[in-house]
């Protein structure tokens, strides 16, 4: 069983459309992020979730938008995408928001056209 | 600002040979310190980390790190090196009064030659 898992793996799409990633863990982590990984391999985070609650909402631009529906699953919606948007995006899960090892997904290899 | 420098962007070495990627941090409190690996096309595995007490520690596929509080450095070893660990490697400071969040470097792509 995979620990994080995302998907889609790939998405190709235009500028201007609407696009969600899902990402579910099944390792009874509470808390979850999502990181950004640039063309330069650049690795920053975007946001955390503790339990459902937002915990960390680095600058980033309000076209991204996580959902935790609960606390296995953080999703990230991003509106109007741009050709900048383009990268690779990385789940992540921890036991809890201290201290604790981050276990990362495979990653979704997002393309703006 | 917390951030992490890996000074090398690139290392070659032979296969079989000893191999040191450096990382230097800047946290003004006691850190908590990682290393990944990313294979290409693959997400980032955790090869090890520190978060206190005995300052080398002891890692998956053979690898080593030593935390020096004086020099604020990390560095990842491996006593002979393998094929297979060709990959780019990513030391991490946890930030945990900031939710537990990772400050990356710009990381390390190791390519061993047969």
């Amino acid at each position: 069983d995979t620990a994080v898992s995302q998907t889609p793996k790939y998405l190709v799409t235009q500028m201007g459309n609407d696009k969600s990633i899902k990402c579910e863990q099944n390792l009874g982590h509470d808390t979850m992020y999502w990181y950004k990984q640039d063309s330069k391999k650049f690795l920053k985070i975007m946001f955390s979730y503790n339990n459902k609650e937002l915990i960390i909402n680095e600058t980033v631009p309000n076209r991204f938008s996580p959902k935790s529906p609960d606390k296995a699953h953080l999703n990230l919606h991003i509106n109007s995408l741009e050709l900048g948007d383009s990268a690779v995006y990385f789940c992540a899960s921890s036991f809890n928001r201290e201290s604790d090892t981050q276990y990362f997904g495979p990653g979704t290899r997002l393309t703006v056209l | 600002a917390q951030s992490v420098t890996q000074p090398d962007i690139h290392i070659t070495v032979s296969e079989g040979a000893s191999l040191e990627l450096r990382c230097n941090y800047s946290y003004g409190a006691t850190p908590y310190l990682f290393w990944y690996v990313q294979s290409p096309g693959q997400g980032l595995q955790l090869l090890l980390k520190y978060f206190s007490g005995d300052t080398l520690v002891q890692g998956i596929k053979g690898f080593e790190a030593e935390f020096k509080r004086s020099q604020s450095s990390f560095n990842l070893r491996k006593p002979s090196v393998h094929w297979s660990d060709a990959a780019e490697y990513f030391c991490a400071v946890g930030l945990m009064e900031y939710g537990n969040k990772l400050v990356f470097g710009a990381g390390t792509i190791l390519r061993v030659k047969s």
